[in-house]
Order: structure tokens, then C-alpha cells, then sequence
């Protein structure tokens, strides 16, 4: 257990509607991170939190959005689904006291998103 | 050329041998390294990392880097069938925050 968790764990939505995904941080923890797994593929980094201010992004367009609430969780939007949006949606926390170079980041168990 | 390489495999090894799987990476500034084991339907699972060229050991596992030919590894000795998953490389590079970098993974299976 990492401490990360995630909600929900499973999600079915229909192509061209909203999805809100939400991740509560490991205790201690200021930054989040979502990544995109495809099935079959390494995890894809969408984009990082780091005390409530986006401080990276991947590359996924503008409607794949996200915020981090003063207790460090946080949440990814995705507008405008597409079928290809469907995958398994992963977020890791960390904590970058000594240096982003040797911070470690943890994932929560991830939800399932399916867009049919 | 990839950022991050990986055999997808599957890897098979017998119970009890030693596992080796290997990772390049392309970014000649990446300073740090990571190895994550996911279980099927599962997330994945930080086992190693390392930020200086040799070997690092935690347990049955060995983590190698050698960033002149940009190439990491990792060991697992005395394999067990509970080991079989995908293993995960990733990198982080210098400038780029908390950023990982992953490659498509490695399925490794130990047979009984």
C-alpha cells in the first residue's frame, strides 16, 4: 500500500461526454503526477502538480486538465472523450525535499476508464 | 528512436534462475532511474532506483546503470512465480521536474 488512493476505480463513460478523476496524496506528499497506460504500454506522462501550480506537461491536448487543492489532492478532467481516451489512468505522489532528481513517486491503484 | 526501449518480451525463466532485464534510454542528461514491477490489472510498483553509474543491490534484486552507454538493468536472482509481471523502466531527466519516462515494459514469466 502506498498511501495513494483513487476514485473510482472503474468508469464507463460515453464518447463526447466530461470525466472528473480524483487522487488523494500519500501523507507528507505536495506533488501529483497522472500518467495514461494503454493497454500494453508503458505509463504516459499527461501532466504534475506541484504545490497547487501545473509545473509539467505531457503531451495530450488542452482538454485533458487537471488542479491540486490545498491538501495536496487532486484532480484530472478530461472534456470532449474519445474512444481513445479509454485506458487505465494512473497518479503518482512525491515529495521533492531532496531534489527532483532523487524523489521517488508512488501510484495509487488507478482507475479503469472505458469510453464506448 | 524511442525515448525509453524495452524488450516487451515475454522473458521465461525457470524457478530459481536469474532474471535480466534491460532498459536504453536516448536523453544523455537523464540523471535518475527507476525500476516499477506491475502485476496484471494492477499499478505499478516502485522497486528500485539508482542515480550513480554500477550496481545497487536490495535483496534478490540488482539494479545496474551505466549512463556512458546509457543503459540500465535490472537483476532478480533466485527468480520466483511470484516475480512474473511486467517490469517498467523509467527515467527522469534534468530539467524536467518530476517527469518520468517510461518504457513499454518487460513481461517476464517464471515457470514452476
Amino acid at each position: 500500500e502506498t498511501g495513494v488512493t483513487q476514485s473510482p476505480t472503474h468508469l464507463i463513460k460515453t464518447r463526447g461526454q466530461q470525466v472528473t478523476l480524483r487522487c488523494s496524496s500519500q501523507s507528507g506528499h505536495n506533488t501529483v503526477s497522472w500518467y495514461q497506460q494503454a493497454l500494453g504500454q508503458g505509463p504516459q506522462f499527461i501532466f504534475q502538480y506541484y504545490r497547487e501550480e501545473e509545473n509539467g506537461r505531457g503531451n495530450f491536448p488542452p482538454r485533458f486538465s487537471g488542479l491540486q487543492f490545498p491538501n495536496y489532492s487532486s484532480e484530472l478532467n478530461v472534456n470532449a472523450l474519445e474512444l481513445d481516451d479509454s485506458a487505465l489512468y494512473l497518479c503518482a505522489s512525491s515529495n521533492p525535499t531532496g531534489g527532483w532528481v532523487v524523489t521517488e513517486a508512488f501510484f495509487g491503484q488507478g482507475t479503469r476508464l472505458t469510453v464506448v | 528512436q524511442k525515448e525509453v526501449e524495452q524488450n516487451s518480451g515475454p522473458l521465461s525463466v525457470p524457478e530459481g534462475a536469474i532474471a535480466s532485464l534491460n532498459c536504453t534510454y536516448s536523453d544523455r542528461g537523464s540523471q535518475s532511474f527507476f525500476w516499477y514491477r506491475q502485476y496484471s490489472g494492477k499499478s505499478p510498483e516502485l522497486i528500485m532506483s539508482i542515480y550513480s553509474n554500477g550496481d545497487k543491490e536490495d535483496g534478490r534484486f540488482t539494479a545496474q546503470l551505466n549512463k556512458a552507454s546509457q543503459y540500465v538493468s535490472l537483476l532478480i536472482r533466485d527468480s520466483q512465480p511470484s516475480d512474473s509481471a511486467t517490469y517498467l523502466c523509467a527515467v527522469k531527466g534534468g530539467n524536467q521536474g518530476g517527469k518520468l519516462i517510461f518504457g513499454q515494459g518487460t513481461e517476464l514469466s517464471v515457470k514452476p
